[in-house]
């Protein structure tokens, strides 16, 4: 079974542009999450969708941050207009509505590999 | 205060120690305690998960917490080189669809 999915896994931009980052999550996952680790922090939590609604949003950080999950698949985080700030690795995660009996936990989060976005 | 602390090392040891990782945390609502493993330019990956205080053990690894004292830790016996990694603690209020909250993992080398 493939595993959550993220493109492109770096991406360098300048300061003002604008930069959409992708997340493929796990077959059948209904729950989808946004996460990102910048340098020298922990990892926070951005946003969680169930199927194609915002479930919670509290983690964005302003508004050049939009989040969308078309038909409940895919979702794509876009960043505009890009600042300095905004460097770091944006992790995505996904789990299923209900645990399933391969779980090791009762919601498993699996997580992609991340989008390292470097803003210069 | 943040919520989560974790010191993020680096932290090196040799081939078969006992290593210990530990967590404090400072919201007395979280229940779910969980350790993920993280490579290098990989994504986290879930290795330990505990439901409110006690000890978990798996194979190698026992994860333990200690609610009254808001302290959660990791041992890894018999630590081998392929353990280097770094060690994320996570936790969260509810079980299943709702965020972790993570602190800064814990940066971990075995030395053969």
């Amino acid at each position: 079974e493939a595993g959550v999915t993220q493109f492109p896994s770096h991406s360098v931009i300048e300061k003002g542009q604008t930069v959409t980052l992708r997340c493929d999550p796990i077959s059948g996952h209904d729950n989808l999450y946004w996460y990102r680790r910048v340098m020298g922090k922990e990892i926070k939590f951005l946003l969680h969708f169930v199927k194609e609604s915002k479930q919670d949003e509290s983690g964005m950080p302003n508004n050049r941050f939009l989040a969308e999950r078309t038909g409940g698949t895919y979702s794509t985080l876009k960043v505009q207009p890009a600042e300095l700030e905004d460097s770091g690795v944006y992790f995505c995660a996904s789990s299923p509505l209900l645990p399933g009996l391969a779980s090791r936990s009762s919601y498993e989060q699996y997580f992609g590999p991340g989008t390292r976005l470097t803003v210069t | 205060q943040k919520e989560v602390e974790q010191d993020p090392g680096p932290l090196s040891v040799p081939e078969g120690a006992i290593v210990s990782l530990n967590c404090t945390y400072s919201n007395s609502a979280f229940q779910y305690f969980m350790w993920y493993r993280q490579y290098s330019r990989k994504g986290p990956e879930l290795l330990m998960y505990t439901y409110s205080s006690g000890n978990k053990e798996d194979g190698r690894f026992t994860a333990q917490v200690d609610k009254s004292s808001k302290y959660i830790s990791l041992f890894i016996r018999d630590s081998q080189p392929s353990d280097s990694a770094t060690y994320l603690c996570a936790m969260s209020v509810n079980s299943g669809n709702t965020p972790l909250v993570f602190g800064k993992g814990t940066r971990l080398s075995v030395i053969a």
